[in-house]
């Protein structure tokens, strides 16, 4: 069964602290995934996109991992702000293109 | 980067009127269209996928004749909610995938979302 898991379940950090967001997933054949930022009463936002072939990408204070062999991905946030706090949602796209799985989020609170 | 346009951003009805929700590939052609549906604090759920000129496919538990789709052009989706109940009060995003070969035609591009509240 494809499914995309997501830990923690909610975050709650100090201002200028660093965290790491984690998925896990078993959709497969994998095609990229994706993280995304939704800020409350808000659509997602697209932070990093990686195939199987990239491990990491960046996005300013935002830099995503892939292990395409373990299936698993982080999302780290550098010195964290409080405009951070948000979900963050993991998502992957398997073939046909029509498979997209998404994650249940994390939830980031950032406090000052 | 792709523009996903969602109008309205919210709306407040009384229950049993029917309210329409645009969605719009501003700088690009979508041939396929997204509508998912989100609770508080649950994740977003898929409601439908729509390929234009086409009737829209459901997923399991959507009821097609309480949500009305229609892709008509490259660049525009409306999702109309019939006889709306307080239940159907919830967060309606769209998506947006553009056509064309390879890795972008899987990108999705969101819309802001519309919030929906039936009195």
């Amino acid at each position: 069964k494809n499914q995309v898991e997501q830990s923690p379940q909610s975050l709650i950090i100090l201002e200028g602290k660093n965290c790491t967001l984690q998925c896990n997933y078993t959709v497969s054949p994998f095609s990229n995934l994706r993280w995304y930022k939704q800020d409350t009463g808000r659509g997602p936002v697209s932070l990093t996109i990686m195939t199987f072939s990239e491990n990491t990408k960046s996005n300013g204070r935002y830099t995503a991992t892939l292990d395409a062999d373990t299936k698993q991905s982080s999302l780290h946030i550098t010195a964290s702000q409080l405009s951070d706090s948000a979900s963050y949602i993991c998502v992957v796209s398997g073939l046909p293109l029509d498979k997209v799985i998404f994650g249940p989020g994390t939830s980031l609170s950032v406090i000052p | 980067g792709a523009v996903v346009s969602q109008h309205p951003s919210w709306v407040i009805c009384k229950s049993g009127t029917s309210v329409k929700i645009e969605c719009r590939s501003l700088d690009f052609q979508a041939t396929t269209m997204f509508w998912y549906r989100q609770f508080p604090k649950q994740s977003l759920m898929l409601m439908a996928t729509s390929n234009e000129g086409s009737k829209a496919t459901y997923e399991q538990g959507v009821e097609k004749d309480k949500f009305l789709i229609n892709h008509a052009s490259l660049t525009l989706s409306t999702l109309t909610v019939t006889s709306a109940h307080p239940e159907d009060s919830s967060f309606y995003i769209c998506s947006a995938r553009m056509g064309g070969g390879g890795f972008a035609k899987n990108i999705q591009y969101f819309g802001a979302g519309t919030r929906l509240s039936v009195l």
